[in-house]
């Protein structure tokens, strides 16, 4: 089954105490995004990768980190989480080529800094 | 760079009425455009979109339309079913980023029966 998995779910952490989020996908995917998602604000662009070693900053990357080692992994990395980190996390990947395609979400990752 | 303002922020309507969702984008470069269902709990996941080169796509009761000239699109829901109350993104692609998708804030529908 096709699918972009996240992991973990939910997450409680405090304040300054690195974590990271797995990302993967089975598509062979080229192109894969993070995004948080805040109320009132829809779904903010963290990072984005285009490929293996290729990232870029997205609109939202004070934070953050993120590494493209695999085609299949993109993981999310907060050196050291602040409260105002505290949203929902959406990855996402989709086929690269000259059009832009579908993105395809994981199940999201619910963090809670305290 | 691109903005997308999307209204309503929520949309409450009867079972069997019409909705009708509105975007606007401030990018003349964009020129791809999609709408996106999240479901309370779940992933976004896509139900329509159209590209630049397309005035107007329908699949079964849900259409979007696109007004290059005026930049903006619409996504029309038509018979509304309960099983529609969710809540509704729309996002435009700035051409030079490729796969990049910029989202609109939100519509919460709810559909009442």
């Amino acid at each position: 089954e096709a699918q972009v998995t996240q992991n973990p779910r939910y997450l409680i952490t405090v304040t300054g105490k690195k974590l990271t989020v797995t990302c993967s996908q089975n598509m062979n995917h080229e192109y894969m995004s993070w995004y948080r998602q805040d109320p009132g604000l829809g779904l903010r662009q963290i990072y984005y990768s285009m490929n293996v070693e290729v990232t870029d900053k997205g609109d939202v990357p004070e934070g953050y980190k993120v590494s493209r080692k695999e085609k299949r992994n993109f993981p999310l990395i907060l050196e050291s989480p602040s409260p105002n980190q505290t949203s929902l996390y959406f990855c996402a990947s989709t086929r690269g080529g000259l059009f832009v395609h579908e993105q395809y979400f994981g199940p999201g990752t619910r963090l809670t800094v305290t | 760079g691109e903005n997308v303002e999307q209204h309503p922020s929520t949309l409450s309507v009867q079972e069997g009425d019409s909705a009708v969702i509105k975007c606007t984008y401030s990018d003349s470069a964009s020129n791809y455009f999609p709408w996106y269902k999240q479901e309370l709990g779940k992933r976004p996941q896509l139900i329509i979109d159209i590209r630049s080169n397309v005035g107007e796509k329908k699949d079964q009761r849900i259409a979007v339309t696109l007004n290059k000239t005026a930049k903006h699109f619409s996504l029309h829901i038509t018979e509304t079913q309960p099983e529609d109350s969710a809540v509704y993104f729309c996002a435009a692609s700035p051409m030079e980023y490729g796969n990049k998708l910029v989202f609109g804030a939100g519509t919460i529908l709810r559909v009442k029966s």
